[in-house]
């Protein structure tokens, strides 16, 4: 069935190091992806999104491209800030009412 | 404010006693869900709705009940809650649906003895 496959954390990074969150997914058909942010003790917010092949999605200093070829869309930031530590979620909506999330990565940053 | 409100924040009960979880958006939004977060699970998606009155369970309704009577309330109920079902719920909304932006609420934990 349709699912995403996320890299275990945690990880842990120094500031102004390069960030990548791999993610991976199975799904027949164009799906949509995601990636959601969860900060401490907070709700799930949208960081970015692709809705078709070669799409690339930014927000706030991060990338992700959605690969086809490849069923990835992993998650980059060139430089990361001790305020980007949080749990990250791929998301998969491979069609309708349909919603697959991953495991998420918890990421901290130390100054 | 543009927000999804819940409530209880943190609840403790006992098993078989029923509960409701309220949840409330006011960005005139038509799709509605409610998730379960369980460690090394993500989100799971428990109930959605389309629309007033329209209904329709997820990847695991079991257990959970849920209306959809004005557009902006989703209330999760628990008719006779089970040690299994202790976990982070959220409630979610989005414009027409999960291709859209979902907005969530900050959550409510449960926890079932």
């Amino acid at each position: 069935g349709d699912s995403v496959t996320q890299m275990e954390g945690p990880v842990t990074l120094s500031e102004e190091a390069f960030l990548t969150i791999n993610c991976t997914y199975t799904a027949t058909g164009y799906p949509s992806l995601f990636w959601y942010v969860q900060y401490p003790g907070e709700g799930l917010q949208l960081l970015l999104k692709a809705t078709k092949a070669d799409d690339k999605g930014s927000n706030k200093g991060f990338e992700a491209t959605y690969r086809k070829e490849t069923t990835s869309f992993h998650l980059e930031k060139g430089s990361v800030q001790v305020s980007d530590s949080a749990v990250y979620f791929c998301a998969l909506n491979p069609r309708g009412n349909d919603m697959r999330f991953g495991a998420g990565t918890r990421l901290t940053v130390k100054p | 404010e543009a927000q999804v409100t819940q409530n209880p924040r943190y609840l403790i009960t006992v098993t078989g006693k029923k509960l409701t979880v309220t949840c409330s958006q006011n960005m005139n939004h038509e799709y509605m869900s409610w998730y379960r977060q369980d460690p090394g699970l993500g989100l799971r998606q428990i109930y959605y709705s389309m629309n007033v009155e329209v209904t329709d369970k997820g990847d695991v309704p079991e257990g959970y009940k849920v209306s959809r009577k004005e557009k902006r309330n989703f209330p999760l109920i628990l008719e006779s809650p089970s040690p299994n079902q202790t976990s982070l719920y959220f409630c979610a909304s989005s414009l027409s649906g999960l291709a859209d932006e979902q907005f969530f609420g900050p959550g409510t934990r449960l926890t079932v003895l």
